[in-house]
């Protein structure tokens, strides 16, 4: 079946550091993948997508390519501010048809001042 | 409302009771999904409603779990006979459902804890 295997976290930065947090991801077909956010106190929003290989889903400073070859949707952001602290979660929606989400277990971010 | 709204935000029962949890979906969207967030874990899907048809339940862990929407529009899920290990976070949400990669808009959640 579908499943999303993400780095373990927290992650913790200082503020402006490069962030990376790995996700890949098994299914048949081509899924469209997802990475959602979920800040302190509130409920999970969309962060970005792709819905197919190669392209890139970007928003707020963060970015994430749609690796076919490597089956991997990795969130990059260039300088992170501590308001991006949150639980990152990755996410596919199946090629199949079956429309229900699988999330990966999510991933903590901590950013110092 | 402008978003996905979940009643009660916060709710504690005794081991054996039967709990209810609401869930009202944005207007117009006719996807509805159940998810359960356990403390260090991920979202674990639990039931699926899109429009008319049948509801997925593949994802509900118990017959002690059930799950109705009614008019294609509020949902209510059913945790009977509680135990301690259905203490969660539950998470309601939506979808228009148009082809693929859609986005779910989730609400903030019902905070479950059986004592």
């Amino acid at each position: 079946g579908d499943s999303v295997t993400q780095m373990e976290g927290p992650v913790t930065l200082s503020e402006e550091a490069f962030l990376t947090i790995n996700c890949t991801y098994t299914a048949t077909g081509y899924p469209s993948l997802f990475w959602y956010v979920q800040y302190p106190g509130e409920g999970l929003q969309l962060l970005l997508k792709a819905t197919k290989a190669d392209d890139k889903g970007s928003n707020k400073g963060f970015e994430a390519t749609y690796r076919k070859e490597t089956t991997s949707f990795h969130l990059e952001k260039g300088s992170v501010q501590v308001s991006d602290s949150a639980v990152y979660f990755c996410a596919l929606e199946s090629a199949g048809g079956s429309y229900i989400p699988t999330f990966g277990r999510g991933t903590s971010l901590i950013v110092h001042p | 409302g402008a978003g996905v709204s979940q009643s009660p935000s916060n709710k504690v029962t005794e081991k054996g009771k039967d709990v209810e949890l609401r869930c009202d979906p944005i207007s117009g969207h006719t996807a509805l999904y159940w998810y359960r967030q356990s403390l260090g874990q991920g979202l674990e899907f639990l039931i699926y409603f899109q429009g008319n048809s049948a509801p997925d339940k593949s994802g509900l862990p118990s017959d002690r779990f059930s799950a109705e929407r009614t008019g294609g529009s509020v949902s209510t899920l059913t945790i009977q006979r509680t135990q301690q290990e259905d203490s969660a976070v539950y998470l309601c949400a939506s979808s228009r459902r148009e082809g693929s990669g859609n986005t779910i808009y989730f609400g903030e959640g019902s905070w479950l804890t059986v004592v």
